[in-house]
């Protein structure tokens, strides 16, 4: 599986975007790009997943370039409930485990 | 179940006892993960099961650790003789085979004293 790169920690304030970019150099053809968020005590939970250019539902947006090389989720208008980490994973398309690093910590303050 | 259900949420033990620790995953879905998560850090993927086939194992670490799901819905991840750095959260998760949408329970807090 591709080793992703994200950075550590993001602040942000409320009502602003916030983009989170991803580095997955070594992603392979059938390989697609996951993003999880994890709130405090809670288990992660899926937001969003795409292959390639852009997908979008109504939480986040994911932002996939051609050489799909790296990816950005962005969160847009956030606000205190979105303060979580937002772990970014390469996973094949015929499932077997997720690798989770270390995740970004977003913090949204008032 | 609604969601995946894992029991106990928290386990304190004495260092040298056995541990069981519980996962019911959502009704239907193949594929069970298990996870332990220590504080700041991402999930570490320990194994996973496809129906009752423990298909990847190499997250386990080390021969004190296993896992069963014997009939393809209940799992339980035991740990032998455990220890002090065992201490961590332990999440299980499901999945629809071949989606990559994972379900995380609650996960249980073990503690070993």
């Amino acid at each position: 599986l591709a080793k992703t790169t994200q950075p550590i920690s993001m602040d942000s304030y409320e009502g602003q975007e916030v983009n989170i970019t991803c580095s997955h150099n070594n992603i392979a053809t059938n390989d697609y790009i996951t993003w999880y968020q994890q709130f405090p005590s809670q288990g992660p939970r899926f937001i969003i997943q795409g292959y390639k250019t852009k997908v979008t539902n109504e939480v986040a947006s994911l932002f996939i370039p051609a050489d799909r090389k790296s990816s950005t989720l962005s969160l847009p208008r956030v606000s205190l409930s979105d303060t979580a980490v937002y772990y970014c994973l390469v996973t094949t398309d015929s499932w077997g485990k997720l690798q989770f690093g270390a995740g970004t910590q977003v913090v949204v303050t008032p | 179940g609604a969601g995946v259900s894992q029991s106990p949420r928290y386990k304190v033990t004495k260092r040298g006892q056995d541990v069981a620790l519980r996962c019911d995953p959502i009704s239907g879905h193949v594929s069970l993960y298990w996870y332990r998560q220590a504080l700041g850090q991402g999930p570490e993927f320990l194994t996973y099961f496809n129906y009752e086939a423990q298909q990847d194992k190499s997250g386990l670490p080390n021969d004190r650790f296993s896992a069963e799901r014997p009939e393809g819905s209940i799992s339980t991840l035991t740990i032998q003789r455990t220890e002090q750095r065992d201490s961590a959260m332990y999440r299980c998760a499901s999945s629809l085979q071949g989606d990559t949408e994972a379900f995380f329970g609650q996960g249980t807090r073990l503690t070993v004293v």
